[in-house]
């Protein structure tokens, strides 16, 4: 049972460079979520979606784009990365969006930037 | 606003003696909480969750945690400590009405010595 993968595990960019951080969930889990943690600050929500075709702002949202073409799938992307953006990115997802579910996370990805 | 306390960044206990990390939450409603745990490298795990239900609230490897409405409090505690409780803990509330948006406090390391 994968549950929620992310891909890839560690990255290295540099400054303005973009790329795309993929999660996929094999739990026909409608709620999705990316979250990034930064010593000290816990996590923080950046985006997420209810559902396919539907997305929304987190807490820290600027610098990164997000699409929910698919349940499974909930690509992140950095269009001009930048050295503030280094952290552990977390994707996450819960079966809805009731406050009470458990959310169920990724192994992360550890992404530097130059 | 929602907001989530953990009151200590760092424990240290011996093996075999109590645990407790502390958590205070902020909410203008019966909020939902949860602790996760994280250990090196790996993503969140959920420990247990409080859902206006049993004020006690049993998680899995022995841990529970008590939800206190008159201190706003939320603390999480294991009668002995094992090695392999040494991570990080992070304690979650729910946004109302936003679905599954966690607020997380800063995350308490647990060090556990022989």
């Amino acid at each position: 049972n994968a549950g929620v993968t992310q891909t890839p595990k560690f990255q290295v960019l540099k400054t303005g460079q973009s790329m795309t951080l993929q999660c996929a969930q094999d739990m026909n889990h409608e709620y999705m979520s990316w979250y990034r943690q930064d010593p000290g600050m816990g996590l923080r929500l950046i985006h997420y979606s209810v559902g396919a075709g539907i997305t929304d702002q987190g807490e820290v949202p600027n610098g990164y784009n997000v699409s929910r073409s698919t349940t499974e799938d909930f690509p992140l992307r950095l269009l001009s990365a930048a050295p503030s953006q280094t952290s552990v990115y977390f994707c996450a997802s819960s079966q809805t969006g009731v406050s009470n579910q458990p959310q169920h996370f990724g192994d992360g990805t550890r992404l530097s930037i130059l | 606003a929602q907001s989530v306390t953990q009151l200590d960044s760092h424990v240290s206990v011996s093996e075999g003696t109590p645990v407790l990390l502390r958590c205070n939450y902020s909410s203008s409603y019966s909020p939902s909480l949860f602790w996760y745990v994280q250990h090196p490298n790996k993503g969140l795990q959920l420990l247990l969750k409080y859902t206006s239900a049993a004020t006690l609230v049993k998680g899995i490897n022995g841990f529970e945690a008590e939800f206190k409405k008159s201190e706003t409090s939320f603390h999480l505690t294991k009668p002995s400590a094992h090695m392999s409780d040494a991570a990080e803990y992070f304690c979650a509330v729910t946004v109302r009405n936003q679905g599954g948006k966690l607020i997380f406090g800063q995350g308490t390391e647990l060090s556990v010595k022989p």
